[in-house]
């Protein structure tokens, strides 16, 4: 059974508007929350993360921000570039534990 | 600037043969980890690697082996490939200490298996 779900295979967004990624996770142990993008032909590379004990964290055009009773997260890009095109894991940990759980992805399409 | 090397980035081969996928990090990350990707599919966790002389199975039941005999060197061997082993593969690393557990990936190892 998943445990971190990314519900939108794709999502197409006009250049310069908000992106917005969505992600719930199942299990209530996790505490570390992390995004990952990947192009084509290359492997995922690290974004931005948060912790269990925040429910917002900012990096320039990205911000994470983390529903605990709700156990969802999105991601916001604001304004989105050509280059963000890409597809976009989430991933979570729980204490202890060396395992990084990722989701499905989302395709991330920027229109020009 | 790439700190974690994969190879061969492509393989195309008959089933039966065996196969060893490289990888290689020049960070001295203690933890090395293989992930096994389909497209439109989450990263699957086959194997990891706490150190030197320490290998763990993953959630994901593979056939493959790994070995981890240097700090930076933890390549993946398949025995006898099947068509059912087409798939990426991406290696990743990290710090024992780092709390966050942030994962630096290679840049993958893409196998079909005809």
């Amino acid at each position: 059974d998943q445990q971190v779900k990314q519900n939108s295979p794709s999502l197409s967004v006009q250049e310069g508007r908000i992106s917005i990624l969505n992600c719930d996770y199942t299990n209530s142990m996790f505490d570390y929350f992390l995004w990952y993008k990947k192009y084509p032909a290359e492997g995922p590379t690290f974004l931005i993360s948060i912790s269990s004990i925040k429910d917002k964290n900012e990096d320039g055009r990205f911000t994470v921000f983390l529903n605990k009773s709700a156990k969802h997260l999105s991601l916001h890009i604001v304004p989105s570039q050509p280059g963000d095109s890409a597809v976009y894991f989430c991933a979570a940990s729980a204490p202890r534990d060396d395992k990084i759980i990722f989701g499905k992805g989302t395709r991330l399409h920027i229109l020009p | 600037e790439a700190d974690i090397y994969q190879t061969p980035r492509y393989l195309v081969i008959g089933t039966g043969k065996k196969i060893t996928l490289e990888c290689s990090q020049t960070m001295g990350h203690d933890k090395m980890y293989w992930y096994q990707q389909d497209p439109g599919m989450e990263l699957h966790l086959i194997h990891y690697s706490y150190g030197v002389n320490s290998t763990e199975k993953g959630d994901l039941s593979s056939e493959s082996t790994v070995s981890r005999i240097r700090t930076e060197h933890f390549p993946l061997t398949l025995e006898s490939a099947r068509p059912s082993h087409t798939s990426q593969y991406l290696c990743a690393s990290s710090d024992r200490g780092s709390w966050a557990n942030v994962l630096t990936f290679g840049a993958g190892s893409r196998l079909t298996v005809l």
